[in-house]
């Protein structure tokens, strides 16, 4: 089954501590996306690449980080310079001309 | 900056119509997007519609864009209890570009 698969579904941190979430596709798409989801907020781009080894800040890159070695795979690093990072973190792909396909998501809580 | 607006909360009765709207900003602006949350999930996406058309239908759904006045709408006909959700509009101005979303409208459909 062609899809975005996320994991984690639950992440717990420690405070100082950098995570690791995994965003994975086989849909062959050249683009990837990451958003963060605050309760009763809309989403919030964070970083996006639109080909491999190419990647660009969204509005709230600061305290993230990302790679793209592989056109599947894109990982998040929430690191210990991002002071709120409990939230919702939605990882999604897309080919041109085509729409955006979500993955589940990851819930990330700080201890 | 770009802008995207919806009312938070609606609420209607089971077999009754549904309609969420949805303002926005950008001019340039191409797809336009309602994408459906429920809890503890990804977001699955429901239509959309360029921005050169007026209308579009897919079974109970209608979408009417008014691009005079950047207003977008989506009518869900005979709602029901499961149609209960978040409903999110989005734009982009290609289609392998970040979208911009609305924070959100919490539909509660009763029985």
């Amino acid at each position: 089954d062609g899809g975005i698969t996320q994991s984690p579904k639950y992440l717990f941190r420690k405070e100082g501590q950098n995570v690791t979430l995994s965003c994975e596709q086989n849909l062959n798409h050249d683009a990837m996306y990451w958003y963060r989801q605050d309760p009763g907020q809309g989403l919030r781009l964070i970083y996006y690449s639109q080909i491999v080894n190419d990647f660009q800040k969204g509005d709230i890159a600061e305290g993230y980080s990302v790679s793209r070695e592989k056109k599947e795979s894109f990982p998040l690093t929430v690191t210990s310079a991002q002071k709120n990072p409990t939230a919702f973190y939605l990882c999604a792909s897309s080919a041109p001309l085509y729409e955006q396909f979500f993955g589940p998501g990851t819930r990330l809580t700080v201890l | 900056g770009e802008d995207v607006e919806q009312s938070l909360f609606l609420s209607v009765r089971e077999g009754d119509s549904s309609v969420i709207n949805c303002t926005y900003t950008d001019s340039s602006s191409t797809y336009l997007y309602w994408y459906k949350q429920e809890p503890g999930a990804g977001l699955q996406l429901l239509t959309y519609i360029f921005s050169n058309m007026d209308m579009k239908q897919d079974q109970r759904l209608t979408v009417l864009l008014n691009k005079k006045d950047k207003h977008l709408s989506l009518r869900i006909a005979d709602t029901q209890t499961g149609d209960s959700a978040i409903y999110f509009c989005a734009e982009s101005v290609s289609g392998n570009t970040p979208l911009v979303f609305g924070k959100g409208t919490r539909l509660s459909v009763i029985a």
